[in-house]
């Protein structure tokens, strides 16, 4: 089956500018998850989709990000505007619904950003 | 909130030495998983653990769930070169949201 889509694969912006990163899920997979990954670290949630509606955004820093899940496939992750602190590594995830959700969670190659 | 703590943060392999790392959490997790993460890739899924002082193999790989549910240790039996690479462990409770360790490092001695 194909993996998570991720793109683009590389973003460089400058600080203050915005950018939008796009997941396409395997195809099935109900549940959506968005992670930042700062270098030398492991990654943290920002949010959490089950099909279009939001089940955790707690760690969503909302007065910059924001992310949607039109039609509960596709998902778009935007940063407006951005800080150099941003500068991460964007994984999306996806899983099917319990019980296999574990070894259906599968992350896309991600989507370096490097905020100059 | 929780929090993983993930040790050694690095450490250099000889091929076919065993390495051992090992996460301990302030916070019980129902579910323990290890993670590889090469560079440029998502981490990907090496061991899940599901029951208190479960032990669970993967080829040379054998991980174990605490007593207490608040540690995991992974286990990597004589290293390969493509063993080289970044492992998490990941706690897990209700709702479906991972919590990441920082990592450990693996990179082969010269």
């Amino acid at each position: 089956e194909a993996g998570v889509a991720q793109s683009p694969r590389y973003k460089i912006i400058e600080k203050r500018q915005s950018v939008a990163f796009w997941c396409n899920p395997i195809s099935g997979h109900a549940t959506l998850y968005w992670y930042q990954q700062i270098l030398g670290q492991g990654p943290k949630l920002l949010i959490q989709f089950q099909n279009n509606g939001v089940v955790d955004d707690s760690q969503l820093p909302k007065d910059r990000f924001s992310a949607e899940r039109l039609k509960g496939v596709d998902s778009t992750l935007k940063i407006q505007p951005a800080k150099l602190e941003d500068s991460a590594v964007y994984l999306c995830a996806s899983s099917p619904p319990p019980p296999g959700q574990h070894y259906g969670y599968t992350f896309g190659s991600g989507t370096r950003l490097t905020v100059v | 909130g929780q929090q993983l703590n993930q040790s050694p943060q690095s450490m250099f392999i000889q091929e076919g030495e065993d390495v051992s790392m090992n996460c301990t959490s302030s916070s019980i997790f129902n579910t323990w998983l290890w993670y590889k993460q090469d560079p440029g890739e998502g981490p990907v899924l090496l061991i899940a653990l599901y029951k208190a002082g479960e032990l669970t193999s993967n080829g040379r790989l054998t991980a174990q769930f605490g007593i207490t549910r608040k540690d995991s240790f992974l286990n990597i039996s004589a290293s390969i070169p493509s063993d080289v690479g970044i492992y998490f462990c990941a706690g897990h409770n209700a709702g479906n949201m991972l919590t990441f360790g920082g990592g450990t490092r693996l990179m082969v001695k010269p």
